[in-house]
Order: structure tokens, then sequence, then C-alpha cells
């Protein structure tokens, strides 16, 4: 079955620093790879989509990768703020066209 | 972009009960899906709900337990039906924001505990 994997561990860093998240699949070659912001309280809210002929797209201060031989997009966010603090999931479409989520990964930026 | 709302945000329920959970958007979609969010788990697609049709559930997720309404194409209803302390999650609705890659708007989410 296909299964997304983030790093369940918080990932603390200073403020200023670029913050890089990971997220890996496994048994799919998904079409396209997205990125979304959960703050707590709230629902996932879109960030960035990645098609998977793109190995690179970039939005302000975010930048997303994706390398479909090692089955894996980084999210990185340069300059990082205490306000960019949450959690952030991936997801990509499954094989019966439905968006399948990571279980994110917890970003916490330190002044 | 789409506005949804969902009420309750929150409930705490006895076990045998039920509760529905209404979806709002302000524009009109042709699906609205419904997903659960367990502590520490990713969201789970319940079903999908399209107007005028039964709903879709997929695999684990049943009608008896889950059942959907789509009265008209800005609200739904998802009910939790005898409810058991394994019911207590976050309940999220969304509408797709682009049909062709499936990215999604998201309601603010219903944060059920079941006692």
């Amino acid at each position: 079955s296909q299964k997304i994997e983030q790093n369940s561990e918080a990932l603390n860093i200073q403020e200023g620093k670029t913050a890089t998240l990971t997220c890996n699949y496994t048994n799919y070659s998904p079409a396209y790879l997205q990125w979304y912001r959960q703050d707590p309280g709230r629902g996932p809210v879109f960030l960035l989509l990645i098609r998977e002929n793109e190995k690179e797209k970039r939005k302000e201060r975010l930048k997303v990768t994706f390398d479909t031989t090692l089955k894996q997009s980084l999210f990185h966010i340069t300059a990082s703020q205490p306000a960019d603090s949450a959690t952030y999931l991936c997801a990509l479409d499954g094989d019966t066209d439905k968006l399948i989520f990571g279980t994110g990964t917890r970003l916490q930026v330190f002044p | 972009s789409a506005v949804i709302s969902q009420k309750p945000s929150r409930d705490i329920c006895q076990r045998g009960t039920s509760l529905t959970i209404q979806c709002q958007v302000d524009s009109q979609v042709t699906m609205m899906f419904w997903y659960r969010q367990q502590p520490g788990q990713s969201l789970t697609l319940i079903a999908t709900a399209n107007q005028g049709s039964e709903a879709t559930y997929e695999s684990g997720f049943v009608i008896d337990k889950f059942p959907i309404s789509r009265p008209n194409l800005t609200f739904s209803t998802l009910t939790v039906s005898n409810m058991s302390p394994e019911d207590s999650s976050i309940y999220l609705c969304s509408v797709e924001q682009d049909a062709a890659t499936d990215t999604q708007y998201f309601g603010p989410g219903t944060r059920l505990t079941v006692l």
C-alpha cells in the first residue's frame, strides 16, 4: 500500500535559519505532491504543489523540491520566523485519485 | 477562494450517542469531502459527498456509522453514530480548490471527545 513518511519529531530551529522538512513516499509514483500548513485548532491550508516533471518550485520564502528517483520531497522555509511555527503536511495523489496525507512535522521557530 | 465553516467547533459526548457536524461553504461546489484526523495520525478520508447522490465511502468507513447528507451545493452534514471513545478525533470537511490537482480548502474542523 502507498505510504507517506514525515519526521514525527518536532523540528526546532532558530529564527533566521532555513527550515528543511522531508517527505518520503513508497509504492507509488504520484503525478504531483502538495504541502499544507496546519495551525492548532485549524484546518490545513494549501501552500505549494509540485508536479512530477518539476524539480523545484518556489513561492516567496518557500521552496519545494521533488526527486522522483529518491521518492522524496523537501520543503524549505528560508529566513524562518516564529510565525512559521506550525505543522506541515505533505500529500500526494493516490492511485484512486484521492489525496493521501502524511502525519506532518511540527516546526517550532525560536526567536 | 472558498470559505468553509463548521459547527460545532468542538463537543464532548457520551458513549452511545450521535453527533451531527455541519459544513457550510460560501460558494457552490460539486464535491465535498469529510476527513478524520486522530491524534498523531494523518488526515484520513472518510467519504466524498456529491449533491444529489449517495456519498462514496472509503475502505473502513460505512454509512451506518457515518451517515452523510448533501442537500444542496453549499452544505453537508456528517453524523458520527453510536459513538465510542475511539471516535474521539478532529473531523474536517473540505472542498476542491483545483479539480485537476485535488488541492483542497479545509474547514476549521470539529474536535470531538467521546467519554
